[in-house]
């Protein structure tokens, strides 16, 4: 199966400064990341995807690489705002059944 | 509002006691999941269901169980609660068949206590 984590539970940044964080998984064969983010008291939010076959995809403010030969993965957000204050999770499909594995997520926080 | 609900937003519960997280989707997705999200754990997928009238195990099963008799509503059913499902439950829905390419959209989540 699949197993994913992220690198640090906590970040840290100053509000318009960029944030990168970070995610491995385990299985070479992974082949769909997904990065989620999730505020206080809610639900997780879709943020961004990326497939194997691309290294790179960017959304709005939002990039997310990945390098396939360490099997890591990364989410930076531009000029990060107070709003982006939330636990970020990347996910990847496992087992049989492609069920969504998540890792145990970053907390982000953004000072003032 | 096209979405996701889930009812009760919280509960108190007393071990030993049956309870049942409703879950409803207007998005016509075809599958649907149940999650429990726990400290330091993330996410962890109880059941889930590809499409109206099959469910299927996660990575945590035990002590629960699913239906889906439509395409909607996914009822996720605790038959004796204990203490250690003390959690905050998430559902949430896909398009597709369940497939783990398809993004998954979560609904805000019941926080559940066994006391």
């Amino acid at each position: 199966g699949e197993s994913v984590g992220l690198h640090l539970p906590t970040l840290s940044v100053q509000e318009g400064d960029n944030s990168i964080i970070n995610c491995a998984y385990s299985n070479s064969a992974s082949d769909y990341f997904i990065w989620y983010k999730q505020e206080s008291g809610k639900g997780p939010q879709f943020i961004i995807d990326i497939r194997s076959n691309m290294d790179k995809r960017q959304g709005q403010r939002v990039t997310v690489l990945l390098n396939k030969t360490v099997k890591h993965l990364s989410l930076q957000i531009a000029a990060t705002q107070p709003g982006d204050s939330a636990v970020y999770f990347c996910a990847a499909p496992s087992g049989s059944a492609r069920q969504l594995t998540f890792g145990s997520g970053t907390q982000l926080t953004v000072l003032p | 509002i096209a979405g996701i609900t889930q009812a009760p937003t919280s509960q108190i519960l007393a071990a030993g006691r049956r309870m049942t997280l409703r879950c409803t989707q207007d998005m016509r997705h075809n599958a649907m999941y149940w999650y429990r999200q726990d400290l330091g754990l993330g996410l962890r997928l109880i059941h889930y269901s590809n499409t109206a009238g099959t469910t299927g195990k996660g990575e945590v099963p035990d002590g629960y169980s699913v239906s889906r008799a439509n395409t909607d509503d996914f009822p996720l059913t605790l038959a004796s609660a204990v203490p250690s499902q003390t959690s905050v439950y998430f559902c949430a829905s896909s398009p597709g068949g369940g497939s783990g390419t398809d993004t998954q959209y979560f609904g805000p989540g019941t926080r559940l206590t066994v006391l």
